[in-house]
């Protein structure tokens, strides 16, 4: 079954703890990028990476940051520097590292921080 | 700022009715897509239309592009209950490579 998965799907937190959510693809994507959507809003990218041991800052970046060691897989670690942490996270790969090609998401994980 | 913006920002429509979602962008771009959202669930990818294409049809999804008024439609033929969803348009600029921008989504309720 070929994919994105992110886990976990729910995840609670107390403020002031760096907490990690995972994201891995067996697409063999190159591109991977991570985004947070707020109710009733759309995506706001984060972080994003086109390539291993690379990755760029997205729009809203700060509180948060990323590794990609592995191709298939590009984790996210909220840290406590972030002012408002619970929202829906989600990951998504594309096979094009150039050109906007369609994005294939995970199922997303739910944070709460309180 | 978000490039792209839906409007309306909520739909509700009974089963048989199309419905039609609009999606304006401020800047020039190489490809407009649009995705499908059920709650609480990731995006699913349902039309990608490039920037010297002016229609694009995938079964009952009918996509515009107007690049002159930098402005995108989606039409859904014969809605059915199960098109309840959120629904976003997501552009890329012609030197952001492969990252999208979205807009903040129409929500469509389909009455059965």
């Amino acid at each position: 079954d070929g994919g994105i998965t992110q886990s976990p799907k729910y995840l609670f937190r107390k403020e002031g703890q760096n907490v990690t959510l995972s994201c891995e693809q067996n697409l063999n994507h190159d591109a991977m990028y991570w985004y947070r959507q707020d109710p009733g809003q759309g995506l706001r990218l984060i972080y994003y990476s086109q390539i291993v041991n690379d990755f760029q800052k997205g729009d809203i970046a700060e509180g948060y940051s990323v590794s990609r060691e592995k191709k298939e897989s590009f984790p996210l670690t909220v840290t406590s520097a972030q002012k408002n942490p619970t929202a829906f996270y989600l990951c998504a790969s594309s096979g094009s590292t150039f050109f906007s090609y369609e994005q294939y998401f995970g199922p997303g994980t739910r944070l709460t921080v309180t | 700022s978000q490039q792209g913006e839906e409007d309306p920002q909520a739909l509700s429509i009974q089963e048989g009715e199309n419905a039609t979602m609009n999606c304006s962008y401020k800047t020039s771009i190489n490809n407009l897509q649009w995705y499908r959202q059920n709650s609480g669930r990731g995006l699913v990818h349902l039309i990608l239309i490039r920037s010297n294409e002016r229609e694009k049809h995938s079964g009952r999804l009918r996509v515009t592009l107007d690049t002159s008024k930098k402005s995108s439609s989606l039409l859904i033929t014969a809605s059915r209950a199960a098109d309840t969803a959120s629904y976003f348009c997501a552009t890329d600029g012609e030197t952001s490579g492969s990252r999208l921008t979205f807009g903040e989504g129409t929500q469509l309720t389909v009455n059965p």
